[in-house]
């Protein structure tokens, strides 16, 4: 199994771009996250899914949007970049949406917005 | 907003010294306390899923206990080893599919 994997691992886009990170599981997991990790703050919540076609907003969702049209596949889209933006995301996967299950992290994709 | 706290944020020390952190969580809504394990370049891995007060959960050296009614969950490494050497995340299930993590302690065991 290759786990979760993200791409790209680095990408740099100019304020008002638009571009969507991928995330995929090959673990058949149900329930898949998005995070961004700052410096001196955890990581945050964006969007989450508890199975395809089904989503909803994390603690940090402005500027972002997702959808689920498969169990293995949560991509992450930007609309329009903002400085504000830059961040390292990652996604994260897990059996189900339940307290007893732990996560599986993908390896980050470190955005720069300039 | 809730918080989570984790302290010390830092702390260095040397082979074979035994060390501990703490995790502070709110303590109504209480679903589940994760720990995890964050080496630097890699991504966090899970090293301890807790979810009943009481709770005390071993993996080799490292053990970890949770008290909910208070709020804090401690985590343990004895007789720390270089390999040890990462940044330790809890992280608070609020609600059946939302979590609140904490800032880390970042450990560094010197040889």
């Amino acid at each position: 199994n290759a786990g979760v994997t993200q791409t790209p691992k680095f990408q740099v886009l100019k304020t008002g771009q638009s571009m969507t990170l991928q995330c995929a599981q090959d673990m058949n997991h149900e329930y898949m996250s998005w995070y961004r990790q700052d410096p001196g703050m955890g990581l945050r919540l964006i969007h989450y899914s508890v199975g395809a076609g089904i989503t909803d907003q994390g603690e940090v969702p402005n500027g972002y949007n997702v959808s689920r049209s498969t169990t293995e596949d949560f991509p992450l889209r930007l609309l329009s970049a903002a400085p504000s933006q830059t961040s390292v995301y990652f996604c994260a996967s897990s059996v189900r949406g339940g307290p007893a299950y732990e996560q599986y992290f993908g390896p980050g994709t470190r955005l720069t917005v300039t | 907003i809730l918080n989570v706290e984790q302290s010390p944020q830092s702390l260095h020390v040397q082979e074979g010294d035994s060390t501990n952190f703490t995790c502070s969580f709110p303590s109504s809504n209480f679903y589940a306390l994760h720990w995890y394990r964050w080496e630097t370049a890699k991504s966090p891995e899970a090293l301890f899923v807790m979810t009943l007060n009481g709770d005390e959960k071993k993996k080799g050296r490292i053990s970890a206990t949770l008290n909910t009614k208070e709020g804090y969950s401690y985590l343990y490494i004895k007789g720390s080893q270089p390999e040890d050497s990462a940044t330790y995340l809890c992280a608070f299930m609020r609600g059946t599919y939302k979590y609140i993590f904490g800032t880390g302690t970042r450990l560094k065991v010197l040889a």
